[in-house]
């Protein structure tokens, strides 16, 4: 079947610091892969996303590269800011389906 | 673009009765729309698939006729808690897809359900 495993949090940074929160896959074919956003009290938001081995998801500073070798998609950013704090949400969508499977999410607190 | 709206934003419920909650995509038209559920903390967890005009499918595990769900229109997607209990109480997120826009799913604000 498919599933996603991320890295367990609570994550708590500095600002500037260096984020990386790792998250692999299970999946049958070449599944598109998701990075999802949730700010406190609001829905999830479509941070970045990657349809092909190889390819590099980026916005707002963030970046993920879908790694079909590992079946890896770990998220980035060089330089994190107290605004960057909430749950991020790694995700999967075969090929052929509508659903998406999501990991368990991370919780990312910057520091000012 | 891609706005999908929820409402309400949150509801508190006596034990017994029923709720609903309304899904709208403002910008596009929603060829398929799902509910999730998210319990504190934790992932969200699909509750069912709805395209328009047809029935809904239902994950493993989760009642039909405890959760209702109906896709009446391209822009509005509703699911009624019935017979709510305090165990009901969670966060109820929809979101939804069309075709035009590939396969990226839009997500609605939530609505926090309280049943007391």
């Amino acid at each position: 079947g498919n599933s996603v495993t991320q890295m367990e949090g609570p994550v708590t940074l500095s600002e500037e610091a260096f984020l990386t929160i790792n998250c692999t896959y299970t999946a049958t074919g070449y599944p598109s892969l998701f990075w999802y956003v949730q700010y406190p009290g609001e829905g999830l938001q479509l941070l970045l996303k990657a349809t092909k081995a190889d390819d590099k998801g980026s916005n707002k500073g963030f970046e993920a590269t879908y790694r079909k070798e590992t079946t890896s998609f770990h998220l980035e950013k060089g330089s994190v800011q107290v605004s960057d704090s909430a749950v991020y949400f790694c995700a999967l969508k075969p090929g052929s389906a509508r659903q998406l499977t999501f990991g368990s999410g991370t919780q990312l607190t910057v520091l000012p | 673009g891609a706005v999908v709206s929820q409402h309400p934003s949150w509801v508190i419920c006596k034990s017994g009765t029923s709720v609903k909650i309304e899904c709208r995509s403002l910008d596009f038209q929603a060829t398929t729309m799902f509910w999730y559920r998210q319990f504190p903390k934790q992932s969200l967890m699909l509750m069912a698939t709805s395209n328009e005009g047809s029935k809904a499918t239902y994950e493993q595990g989760v009642e039909k006729d405890k959760f209702l769900i109906n896709h009446a229109s391209l822009t509005l997607s509703t699911l009624t808690v019935t017979s709510a209990h305090p165990e009901d109480s969670s966060f109820y997120i929809c979101s939804a897809n069309s075709g035009v826009l590939g396969d990226t799913q839009y997500f609605g604000p939530g609505t926090r359900l309280t049943v007391l």
